[in-house]
């Protein structure tokens, strides 16, 4: 079936270090590819998506762009700041099952100042 | 609502005990999702309904699970004879037909004691 894999965590680092967290993804058919953002003490948020071939996602600085050809979706940040201290989720969905999720296991990010 | 709304947000329960766990998707969305997220299984996919079809349930973990959608808007997860095992936070998310961005809830924190 279809699956996700992210790097584990935590990754730690410094205030305005580059971020990247790597995902990749098992499909048969041609799945929607997000990364949800779990802060501390709140609940899942959508992040980003992009739902086809070389789309790229972005939002409050973080992109990823949809590899078909390495099976990736890879979030990355320039500059990180101690805010985006959270557990990053990468997540795909399809609509032969119902845009079910199927998750990466999440990956914790602590930024220090 | 504004938001997908859960309640409780937190039970306390002992074992053996049913719990009932409610659902109240954002105003427009017919697609319901609940989600279990453990620390030994990360984030998985219980059950799905759209609008008056019969519903998805391929991902609940046993037949002490069950769910059901009142009127196409609230649902209620109920858990019959709970296991510490069933201790986790159950999520609920909805979205509109036909779409994959999927809102999610604060979650229930499950204890079975």
């Amino acid at each position: 079936g279809d699956s996700v894999t992210q790097m584990e965590g935590p990754v730690t680092l410094s205030e305005e270090a580059f971020l990247t967290i790597n995902c990749t993804y098992t499909a048969t058919g041609y799945p929607s590819l997000f990364w949800y953002v779990q802060y501390p003490g709140e609940g899942l948020q959508l992040l980003l998506k992009a739902t086809k071939a070389d789309d790229k996602g972005s939002n409050k600085g973080f992109e990823a762009t949809y590899r078909k050809e390495t099976t990736s979706f890879h979030l990355e940040k320039g500059s990180v700041q101690v805010s985006d201290s959270a557990v990053y989720f990468c997540a795909l969905s399809d609509l032969r099952s119902n845009y079910q999720l199927i998750w990466g296991a999440g990956t914790k990010l602590i930024i220090k100042p | 609502g504004a938001g997908v709304s859960q309640s409780p947000s937190n039970k306390v329960t002992e074992k053996g005990k049913d719990v009932e766990l409610r659902c109240d998707p954002i105003s427009g969305h017919t697609a319901l999702y609940w989600y279990r997220q453990s620390l030994g299984q990360g984030l998985e996919f219980l059950i799905y309904f759209q609008g008056n079809s019969a519903p998805d349930k391929s991902g609940l973990p046993s037949d002490r699970f069950s769910a059901e959608r009142t009127g196409g808007s609230v649902s209620t997860l109920t858990i019959q004879r709970t296991q510490q095992e069933d201790s986790a936070v159950y999520l609920c998310a909805s979205s509109f037909p036909i779409a994959d961005t999927q809102y999610f809830g604060p979650g229930t924190r499950l204890t079975v004691l």
